[in-house]
């Protein structure tokens, strides 16, 4: 039974597509968020989201979107994909604001 | 700005102990996590201070001081699986996602 749960685990598109990213959890958390993790490791916020507010990183390029059909899902659409949005991106959830759970992350590719 | 510094790699032999140091300077402080990451694989937590004090779980112990803005992760014992990449992160308000350091890749060696 598997946690947080994103599809699909590898996304290989080219320039200029729009591609989304699918992010379910079944621990009836709260509050998910989606990170992107760049080729050096490093792990950065792009969105928080529970069922009241949107917290978006403002760094976070507009082509990206989050959209949350209920509490247990959290997705993530991009439009116009560049080069630079290739990573891992990572779905989490929280109870509570403690601990995070993460997905097994989507790694992007676009060439 | 937020700034969470941790040394970039760690070399280290099986039986070992190491400790993994994380200084942090940011606008607010909410609780410290550290997350352990395997290669190709989500981070894990392992342990979550916000007060000052160690934490001891098994043969990991973490640690605070607020007033320094300093934490450490201590692994005992270590085995090969333990080589990993270590990410100190810190909340710095409640109900905000997680800033993380760049991490610490361990290596454990035989």
């Amino acid at each position: 039974d598997t946690a947080v749960s994103q599809t699909p685990k590898y996304l290989v598109t080219q320039m200029g597509n729009d591609k989304s990213i699918k992010c379910e959890q079944n621990l009836g958390h709260d509050t998910m968020y989606w990170y992107k993790q760049d080729s050096k490791k490093f792990l950065k916020i792009m969105f928080s989201y529970n069922n009241k507010e949107l917290i978006i990183n403002e760094t976070v390029p507009n082509r990206f979107s989050p959209k949350s059909p209920d509490k247990a899902h959290l997705n993530l659409h991009i439009n116009s994909l560049e080069l630079g949005d290739s990573a891992v991106y990572f779905c989490a959830s929280s109870q509570d604001l403690n601990e995070q759970y993460f997905g097994p992350g989507t790694r992007l590719t676009v060439t | 700005g937020q700034n969470i510094d941790q040394p970039t790699e760690m070399t280290a032999t099986e039986g070992a102990i190491v400790q993994i140091n994380c200084t942090y300077q940011t606008s607010g402080f909410n609780g410290l996590f550290w997350y352990q990451q395997h290669a190709g694989e989500a981070p894990t937590f392992l342990s979550y201070n916000v007060l000052d004090g160690l934490e001891e779980k098994g043969r990991f112990s973490s640690f605070l001081s607020r007033s320094k803005g300093y934490s450490y992760l201590l692994l005992k014992e270590l085995q090969m699986k333990d080589s990993a990449s270590y990410l100190c992160a810190v909340k710095t308000q409640a109900g905000t996602a997680l800033i993380f350091g760049k991490g610490t890749t361990l290596s454990v060696s035989s």
